[in-house]
């Protein structure tokens, strides 16, 4: 049973590209939660997505990034017009539809490092 | 609002002896604590859960934490380091949603044969 799938797990990204980081949520799953770990500073929630829905991104920075989760493939993380201060790991999680033991189901992928150079 | 402080960003040990990470929290309600950890090239894994119920929380692999209101703290243990302990790991603090989580800068283990 493949866990939380991220890829690319390195990215290189000249400032003002694009960078589209991509999640497949384990099997079964279909909540989907992005956190960003920025140098020195621990993981900090950015947005959280169910199928076709995005429930809270009350964490999402205002301008330049967006998520997605669409019915079919995985969830994409997109950051436009990158500058250096989006070098960061990018953590992706999933769940399950119901769960009933306190956050015991969130599901952690191994992240993205994205390089702005 | 929550916050984590880890103190200690490495942490080395020598097989065998106690480990110790540090593990302090803020938070504007009662919390939630966890620690995750995160093997080299894997996905964080959660290691234990700190929820209301008994203040000495015991996890996988042998680890286990505290909890103490008094000292707003949540130290992990493991009486004895194995080589295979060497990871990093991250406490966090959940002030009531199931997946906003706050997360400390995480603390490296490394462990001496």
């Amino acid at each position: 049973n493949a866990g939380v799938m991220q890829n690319p797990r390195h990215l290189v990204r000249r400032r003002g590209q694009e960078a589209r980081l991509r999640c497949s949520p384990m099997k079964g799953h279909s909540h989907v939660y992005w956190y960003r770990q920025l140098p020195e500073e621990g993981l900090k929630f950015m947005v959280y997505l169910q199928k076709e829905n995005i429930i809270d991104e009350s964490g999402m920075p205002k301008e330049r990034f967006s998520a997605e989760f669409p019915k079919e493939g995985p969830s994409i993380l997109r950051i436009q017009q990158v500058v250096r201060g989006d070098s960061a790991a990018y953590f992706c999680a999933s769940s399950p539809p119901i769960w009933t033991d306190y956050n015991e189901k969130l599901f952690f992928g191994s992240g993205t490092q994205l390089s702005v150079l | 609002a929550q916050s984590v402080t880890q103190l200690g960003s490495h942490v080395s040990v020598s097989e065998g002896a106690l480990v110790l990470l540090r593990c302090n929290y803020s938070s504007s309600v009662p919390p939630y604590l966890f620690w995750y950890v995160q093997y080299p090239n894997q996905g964080l894994q959660l290691l234990l859960k700190y929820t209301s119920a008994a203040t000495l929380v015991k996890g996988i692999n042998g680890f286990e934490a505290e909890f103490k209101k008094s000292e707003t703290s949540f130290h992990l243990t493991k009486p004895s380091a194995h080589m295979s302990d060497a990871a990093e790991y991250f406490c966090a603090v959940s002030g009531g949603s199931n997946y906003k989580l706050t997360f400390g800068k995480g603390t490296l283990l490394t462990v001496n044969p």
